[in-house]
Parts: structure tokens; C-alpha cells; sequence
């Protein structure tokens, strides 16, 4: 069956400009990912979202990051006024709701501010 | 605060075994996993532990002991596509929702 698929694969944007990521997660999983990896760096957890519960934000690292699930499908991630430290790979991962440990990863944004 | 240690590279040759270990310190626990990641490409699945034990699965097994914060991912039987980085994360906090990856192992095998 089809994967996890992310759009757009890149995206570069000036500094201060909007942009919004989309995720499309496996049919049937509920619970849903974003993480962040920065070039040598560790995947950094953003937020979480399971069925209709309230999302986990705790990763989220400023205000002008914010995340929204429609219809318990489609994510998309927008980040607002970008910085270049803004620059990285988004990850979406999404998971049966019984299977914790099991995410299945998209390819990612790769996202370059300049 | 949270905080995953592992060694950030590792070698080895064809047909050997390797232990990549992985050390946390977060608050609370409700599972380790470890995740496989060729380079330019996403993480894959590879283990889920949440007791203490030994978790096989053909050539990679996993290993955690809750009380010392402390589990291992052994590959056996190592082949040139072992070559990857290898991700450690924790799943903690009172929901459980909460995620916290190592910054990886990279692992090079050699013939």
C-alpha cells in the first residue's frame, strides 16, 4: 500500500516568508508525527497528534511554528516568518494507534531559508 | 532535562557482529526504539522495546535494561548495506506522546 508521502520533497524560501508543509499519512493510522533533523544533528520530536485528542505540542520550538489535522488525515506544518536556522529536513511519521513503537517515516521537506 | 547518548560512529567488517549502545536519561519511560537511516533517506523501523529484555528479530536484536537507562541494538552477520546511521529514542512523559531520538551511530562496514 501506498507510504507516508510529504509534499513539497524541497522548498527554498527568503527569510520572514511563510511556508506550509503537508504530510499524507499511511490510511488508517492515526497517530501522526513531525519531527525536525538539522544537518548532524538528531531528529527533533515537533508534535503530535492522535485521532481527535488534543495535540501534543511540547516540541514545537517557537510561537511561529504551529501545526493543524484535518480531519484526522492531512497534516500541515507552517512555520511563519522564517528564519534561517528555520533550515532542515521535516520529517512526517505516522503509526497505527496500538502499535507504539512502529512509525513509519515520509521522505521529508528539505527546506532552505535564505 | 532529556537527554540520549550514543557513540557517533562505529566500524566493522563483513560477516562480524556489532553492539551499538544507547544510554538515556529522561523523565519517565514508556519505550526505546531503534530506527535505521540511510543517508539521504528517512528512518526506518527496525525494534520497539518496552520490558527489560532481549528482543530478536533475524540479525538484529535489541536490548534494554530499564533500572540502568541503558539498551543495545547487536547486528549480526554484518553485510555492506548495514552501513547507516543508527537512531536511538526514547518515549516518555506522562502521555507518552513526548519523543526524544539520539543523534545516531553512524556505522561503516567494511569487506
Amino acid at each position: 500500500g501506498a507510504g507516508v508521502s510529504q509534499s513539497p520533497s524541497n522548498k527554498v524560501t527568503e527569510k520572514g516568508k511563510d511556508v506550509e508543509l503537508r504530510c499524507d499519512p499511511i490510511s488508517g493510522h492515526t497517530a501522526l508525527y513531525w519531527y525536525r533533523q538539522s544537518l548532524g544533528q538528531g531528529l527533533e520530536f515537533l508534535i503530535y497528534f492522535q485521532g481527535n485528542s488534543a495535540p501534543d505540542k511540547s516540541g514545537l520550538p517557537s510561537d511561529r511554528f504551529s501545526a493543524e489535522r484535518t480531519g484526522g488525515s492531512v497534516s500541515t506544518l507552517t512555520i511563519q516568518r522564517t528564519q534561517q536556522e528555520d533550515s532542515a529536513v521535516y520529517l512526517c511519521a505516522s503509526r497505527l494507534r496500538d502499535r507504539a513503537g512502529e512509525q513509519y517515516f515520509g521522505p521529508g521537506t528539505r527546506l532552505t531559508v535564505t | 532535562g532529556q537527554n540520549i547518548d550514543q557513540p557517533t560512529e562505529m566500524t566493522a567488517t563483513e560477516g562480524a557482529i556489532v553492539q551499538i549502545n544507547c544510554t538515556y536519561q529522561t523523565s519517565g519511560f514508556n519505550g526505546l526504539f531503534w530506527y535505521q537511516q540511510h543517508a539521504g533517506e528517512a528512518p526506518t523501523f527496525l525494534s520497539y522495546n518496552v520490558l527489560d529484555g532481549l528482543e530478536e528479530k533475524g540479525r538484529f536484536s535489541s536490548f534494554l535494561s530499564r533500572s540502568k537507562g541503558y539498551s543495545y541494538l547487536l547486528l549480526k552477520e554484518l553485510q555492506m548495506k548495514d552501513s547507516a546511521s543508527y537512531l536511538c529514542a526514547v518515549s516518555y512523559g506522562q502521555a507518552g506522546t513526548a519523543l526524544i531520538f539520539g543523534k545516531g551511530t553512524t556505522l561503516s562496514v567494511s569487506s
